[in-house]
């Protein structure tokens, strides 16, 4: 099972702010099959981020992925009121498919 | 408009198996490249993802939970049904339904609502 470990575990950040998120796999994810979550409390997840580095539908474009292999980050520049929440990575290149344990992101 | 609603109770006791549905709308699970999925949350955790199910009625779970889990689709009714037997309070959780992206590729896109299941005698 790939065991995905996210960083910080907390981000206090201003609108107007970039943030960094990162999430490290305990293996190689296959083709970078890495997904990203956003979690507002009382609701359901909503898909930001597929193959590492693809929008969903209906995705700002200041939300972005990247990286590869063992190493992904989600960048979300210029900071929104809107944009707090927990986001979580997700991997699906292997089975179990397996979720991170989620960057709390507060808006100061 | 693709949706999804996960219907089941809200509480069950120890030892007793719980059943969940989710029914869909907006796509076939006969489809190609269709699948559906199961994802719990404790109270306060991560997510937790437990099973799938495939338009040509391929099954997976996940590994710590493959002896207790069912999962099964009824497609004339567009449903989807989970199946967790001999429930602990750790199964304390809400439970989701989602749809991986229509490729095949396991990034969910359309989610249920949730169900909030406790476990407690």
């Amino acid at each position: 099972e790939i065991l995905l470990t996210q960083s910080p575990g907390t981000l206090s950040l201003s609108p107007g702010e970039r943030a960094t998120l990162s999430c490290w796999a305990s293996q190689s994810v296959n083709n970078n099959y890495i997904a990203w979550y956003q979690q507002k409390p009382g609701q359901a997840p909503r898909l930001l981020i597929y193959h590492a580095s693809s929008r969903a539908i209906g995705i700002p474009l200041r939300f972005s992925g990247s990286g590869s292999g063992t190493d992904f980050t989600l960048t979300i520049t210029r900071l929104e009121p809107d944009d707090f929440g927990v986001y979580y990575c997700q991997q699906y290149g292997k089975s179990p498919r397996t979720f991170g344990q989620g960057t709390k992101v507060d808006i100061k | 408009q693709v949706t999804l609603r996960e219907s089941g109770p809200a509480l069950v006791k120890p030892t007793q198996t719980l059943t969940l549905t989710c029914t869909f709308s907006g796509f076939s699970l006969s489809n190609a490249g269709m699948c559906v999925n199961w994802i719990r949350q404790p109270p306060g955790k991560a997510l937790e993802w437990l099973a799938r199910i495939d338009w040509d009625d391929d099954k997976y779970y996940t590994t710590s939970l493959k002896t207790r889990l069912t999962i099964f689709q009824d497609t004339s009714k567009n449903q989807v049904v989970l199946t967790l037997s001999n429930v602990d309070p750790v199964d304390t959780a809400t439970y989701y339904c989602a749809r991986s992206l229509p490729s095949g590729y396991d990034a969910f896109d359309v989610w249920g609502q949730g169900t909030t299941v406790t476990v407690s005698s």
